[in-house]
């Protein structure tokens, strides 16, 4: 079956230093990918996409990469801060349209 | 907008007594789904609707029952609640783009 899974479930980085986080996925055939943040006690929050006909996107802070040839994801925060200290979790969008989550990595930020 | 709310906040329930998750969304989004995190996990598909009157099952459907008669409704119905029911339960929407926006949950405890 489909799976989405990380490798790390912590990650400790000094504030100001970048983060990568990353994501291995089952599905080859999968079209849409996104990385969620989750504080503790909310709801997930979306913090950016990537289809699977690019390679590399780009945010506020965040970049995502996609290998498709190792089905491995990462998502890389630069300069990392207090704030981003939360779960994140990788998601994939299958061809029925379902979202399915992977088992999230805990980013700790050492001030 | 609201974007996504869900009552109750918290809920403490006995063995086989039921109850209803709601949910509501005020963006006209047509795909609305449920799901549960348990501890150090990722959130898994319960049940989801792509627009009012068309439900379908996600990863983990037993024990629950939805429907949609709205475009704005979503609830999750607890027929004969069970200890691993327990959980903290996410309803999401999501439009035409694929950003999906989550509620801030409920936490339900099943003695």
């Amino acid at each position: 079956g489909e799976s989405v899974g990380l490798h790390l479930p912590t990650l400790s980085v000094q504030e100001g230093d970048n983060s990568i986080i990353n994501c291995a996925y089952s599905n080859s055939a999968s079209d849409y990918f996104i990385w969620y943040k989750q504080e503790s006690g909310k709801g997930p929050q979306f913090i950016i996409d990537i289809r699977s006909n690019m390679d590399k996107r780009q945010g506020q802070r965040v970049t995502v990469l996609l290998n498709k040839t190792v089905k491995h994801l990462s998502l890389q925060i630069a300069a990392t801060q207090p704030g981003d200290s939360a779960v994140y979790f990788c998601a994939e969008i299958n061809q029925g349209g379902k979202l399915i989550f992977g088992q999230g990595t805990e980013l700790s930020v050492k001030p | 907008n609201a974007g996504v709310t869900q009552t109750p906040k918290f809920q403490v329930l006995k063995t086989g007594q039921s109850m209803t998750l709601q949910c509501a969304q005020d963006m006209n989004h047509e795909y609305m789904s449920w799901y549960r995190q348990d501890p150090g996990m990722g959130l898994r598909l319960i049940h989801y609707s792509v627009g009012a009157g068309i439900t379908d099952q996600g990863e983990v459907p037993n024990g629950y029952n939805v429907s949609r008669s709205t475009t704005e409704d979503f609830p999750l119905r607890l027929l004969s609640a069970a200890p691993s029911q327990t959980s903290v339960y996410f309803c999401a929407s999501r439009g035409s783009y694929n950003e999906q926006f989550f509620g801030p949950g409920t936490r339900l405890t099943v003695l």
